[in-house]
């Protein structure tokens, strides 16, 4: 699976939309783009996943760049229980038994 | 929430004594997983199954062995354990492996070796 690129921490007011990028400039045609989240003391948890739309689920909103090479992940209002580390993750559509792989991930600060 | 229930969720064991580590899903899940958790290095894969008495290697193996007679129980066991494996390990479930399966996590199980 090919590499992702993320800050590692961002801080956001609490009420307010976050946008957590990541980088994947070497994304193949048949990558996925998955994003999970893991709060405190807590496994993680997936958040959504797309491939070259953008998508919306009751947690968050992924948007793609048109080239695909980056992507953000939208929390439209940010709460405290969104304070978290977020993992952007690639997964190959013909990935066969490889599991997934995490790297360090972006750990959101939520400001009251 | 993913029914995957890890036992035990604290431990602490002396240096070169062997510790199982168990977990246990009601899902009917083929694919699970045990990551370890360290500061600096984030989730690290140890082993996976992808159905009864079929294993592999994860990226950190070493010093670990699993087994998995059952489909809903996957046991990670340190032989002899060392004081490098203190650490939050945590077992992943999967309907398959495909790029659609989303994985669901347990909550841990925080291993400490004195």
């Amino acid at each position: 699976d090919a590499k992702t690129t993320q800050p590692n921490s961002m801080e956001s007011n609490e009420e307010e939309p976050v946008h957590l990028p990541c980088n994947h400039s070497t994304i193949s045609g048949t990558d996925y783009i998955h994003w999970y989240r893991q709060l405190p003391s807590q496994g993680p948890e997936y958040v959504i996943h797309g491939l070259t739309s953008n998508v919306n689920n009751r947690m968050a909103s992924l948007a793609i760049a048109e080239d695909r090479k980056s992507s953000t992940l939208i929390l439209h209002r940010a709460t405290l229980r969104d304070a978290a580390v977020y993992y952007c993750i690639l997964r190959a559509r013909n990935s066969g038994n490889t599991p997934l792989v995490f790297g360090k991930g972006t750990r959101l600060s939520v400001i009251a | 929430d993913a029914g995957i229930t890890q036992s035990p969720r604290h431990k602490v064991t002396e240096t070169g004594t062997p510790v199982t580590l168990r977990c246990h899903q009601t899902e009917n899940h083929r694919y699970m997983y045990w990551y370890r958790q360290d500061p600096g290095h984030g989730l690290r894969l140890i082993h996976y199954s992808y159905g009864v008495k079929d294993t592999d290697k994860g990226e950190v193996s070493d010093g670990y062995s699993v087994s998995r007679s059952k489909t809903e129980d996957f046991l990670l066991t340190l032989e002899s354990a060392t004081s490098s494996q203190t650490s939050v390990y945590f077992c992943a479930i999967s309907e398959s492996i495909t790029y659609n399966s989303p994985l669901h996590f347990g909550n841990g199980t925080r291993l400490t070796v004195t």
